[in-house]
C-alpha cells in the first residue's frame, strides 16, 4: 500500500536558520505530493503541492521538489521565523484516477519549533 | 467564502455510547473525506463520500459509518465507542475532478471517550 515516511521531530531551530524536513514515499502509479501545516489548535492547511515528477511546489518561502528517482519530497526554507512554528505533514494522493476518488495518505508529522 | 466547518468543537462520551459528528464542505466542493488524528500522529483516512455514496474506505471497522446529504454536507457516526476512539476527527472537502485532489480541512472535532 501507499505510505509516507518523514523525519521525526521535534526540530528546534533559531530564527533565520535553514530548514529541511525529509520526506520519502512509497506508492503505485504517479501520486501527487503535498505538504500540510498544522498550527496549534487549528486544522490542517495546504502549504504546497506538486503533481508530477520534477515539479517544484512553493509557498511562503517554503519549497519542495518532487523527486521520482529518489521517491522524495523534502521541505526546505532558507530562513525560518518564529511564526513558522507548527507541525508539518508530508502527504500523497493516489487512487482511482479513472473515478477520481483519491484518498490522502499522511506521514506522522514533524514538529518545528523556532526560537528567537 | 466560508471554509469547511465542523460541529461540535469538542465532545465527551463514555464507552459504549454512540456519537455523530457533522461537516459542511467548502462552498462549491462536492466530495467529503473524514480522517481520524490520534494525538501526536498524522491523520488516518476513514472514508470518502461523493454523490451521497461511500466511495473509498480506510482500515476502520464497521462501527464507523457516514452519510452525505444532497447539499454535500456529511455526518460521521461511531457506534459502541471505545477508549481508543478518542482523537481529533477531521473533515476535508474537495472537488472530485481537480488534478492533485487538494483537500481543504476543517478545524476538527475533539472526541474524548471516558
Amino acid at each position: 500500500g501507499n505510505s509516507v515516511t518523514q523525519m521525526e521531530g521535534p526540530v528546534t531551530l533559531s530564527e533565520e536558520a535553514f530548514l529541511t524536513i525529509n520526506c520519502t514515499y512509497t506508492a503505485t502509479g504517479y501520486p501527487s505530493l503535498f505538504w500540510y501545516v498544522q498550527y496549534p489548535g487549528e486544522g490542517l492547511q495546504l502549504l504546497l503541492k506538486a503533481t508530477k515528477a520534477d515539479d517544484k511546489g512553493s509557498n511562503k518561502g517554503f519549497e519542495a521538489t518532487y523527486r521520482k528517482e529518489t521517491t522524495s519530497f523534502h521541505l526546505e526554507k532558507g530562513s525560518v521565523q518564529v511564526s513558522d512554528s507548527a507541525v508539518y505533514f508530508c502527504a500523497l494522493s493516489a487512487g482511482h484516477y479513472s473515478g477520481g476518488y483519491q484518498k490522502v495518505t499522511f506521514g506522522t508529522g514533524t514538529k518545528l519549533q523556532v526560537i528567537p | 467564502d466560508a471554509g469547511v466547518t465542523q460541529s461540535p468543537t469538542h465532545l465527551i462520551k463514555t464507552r459504549g455510547q454512540q456519537v455523530t459528528l457533522r461537516c459542511s464542505p467548502k462552498s462549491g466542493h462536492d466530495t467529503v473525506s473524514w480522517y481520524q488524528q490520534a494525538l501526536g500522529q498524522g491523520p488516518q483516512f476513514i472514508f470518502q463520500y461523493y454523490e451521497e455514496e461511500e466511495r473509498q474506505r480506510g482500515n476502520f471497522p464497521d462501527r464507523f459509518s457516514g452519510h452525505q446529504f444532497p447539499n454535500y454536507s456529511s455526518e460521521l457516526n461511531v457506534n459502541a465507542l471505545l477508549l481508543g476512539d478518542s482523537a481529533l476527527y477531521l473533515c476535508a472537502s474537495s472537488l472530485r475532478l481537480v488534478q492533485g485532489n487538494e483537500q481543504f480541512f476543517g478545524p476538527g472535532t475533539r472526541l474524548t471517550v471516558l
